[in-house]
């Protein structure tokens, strides 16, 4: 068992351009979740899938945020028109049992 | 409302010295009250957790104690060790199986 894995773990983008950040769960958890963490704002939800279903995406950033997830072995989160402010650390996670949720090592961005 | 709020911040106590985090909820479907750490350039992971059909929760040096009626819950790490200084989140589980996070307390254990 690999764990959760992300990838990129370090991604680089130039302000305005698009960044792509993926995620493998763990094999046969049916839930998925994204989040953002920074030292300012902490650890912010951002979209949860269950079944490969989006639950709820109340934490996304409507205009420029994205995710899917288009099968049960992988995910992704889309930024379009990067700011700088988007600099963070994103967190993907996912759970089979509801609460005992798994993380991966996240994928640090970088927007310059 | 669905917020759990934690404190303090930031925490520092002397090694040996029980470190004792706090939580607090509103939402009385909460049903299940998971902690979780996570060491500089880690990620969180879970460490132990408690449903609210129990009061105590003990797993080593770690303890969960939980007032159902308060709607409080805290963490006790006794006889702390350096090795134990990380960033603590204490989190509920709501009606969706979704988790809802506290905002953190950085533990900081003085040799």
């Amino acid at each position: 068992n690999a764990g959760v894995i992300q990838t990129p773990r370090h991604k680089v983008t130039g302000k305005g351009q698009e960044a792509t950040l993926w995620c493998e769960p763990i094999s046969g958890h049916s839930a998925v979740f994204w989040y953002r963490q920074t030292i300012v704002q902490g650890l912010e939800f951002l979209t949860y899938f269950r079944n490969q279903a989006p639950i709820d995406d109340s934490g996304m950033p409507k205009e420029r945020f994205s995710a899917q997830m288009p099968n049960q072995s992988h995910s992704t989160l889309k930024i379009q028109s990067t700011q700088p402010q988007d600099s963070a650390v994103y967190l993907c996670a996912s759970s089979l049992d509801p609460g005992k949720v798994f993380f991966g090592k996240g994928t640090r961005l970088t927007v310059v | 409302q669905q917020q759990v709020r934690q404190s303090p911040q930031s925490l520092t106590v002397w090694e040996g010295e029980t470190a004792i985090l706090n939580c607090s909820y509103e939402d009385s479907t909460f049903d299940y009250f998971p902690w979780y750490h996570q060491f500089p350039g880690e990620s969180p992971a879970l460490l132990i957790a408690i449903r609210p059909v129990s009061n105590k929760k003990e797993d080593g040096r770690f303890t969960i104690f939980f007032n159902k009626r308060e709607k409080k819950f805290s963490l006790h790490i006794a006889d702390s060790q350096p090795g134990d200084s990380a960033t603590y989140f204490c989190a509920a589980r709501d009606s969706n199986y979704q988790l809802i996070w506290g905002s953190g307390t950085k533990l900081i254990i003085k040799p």
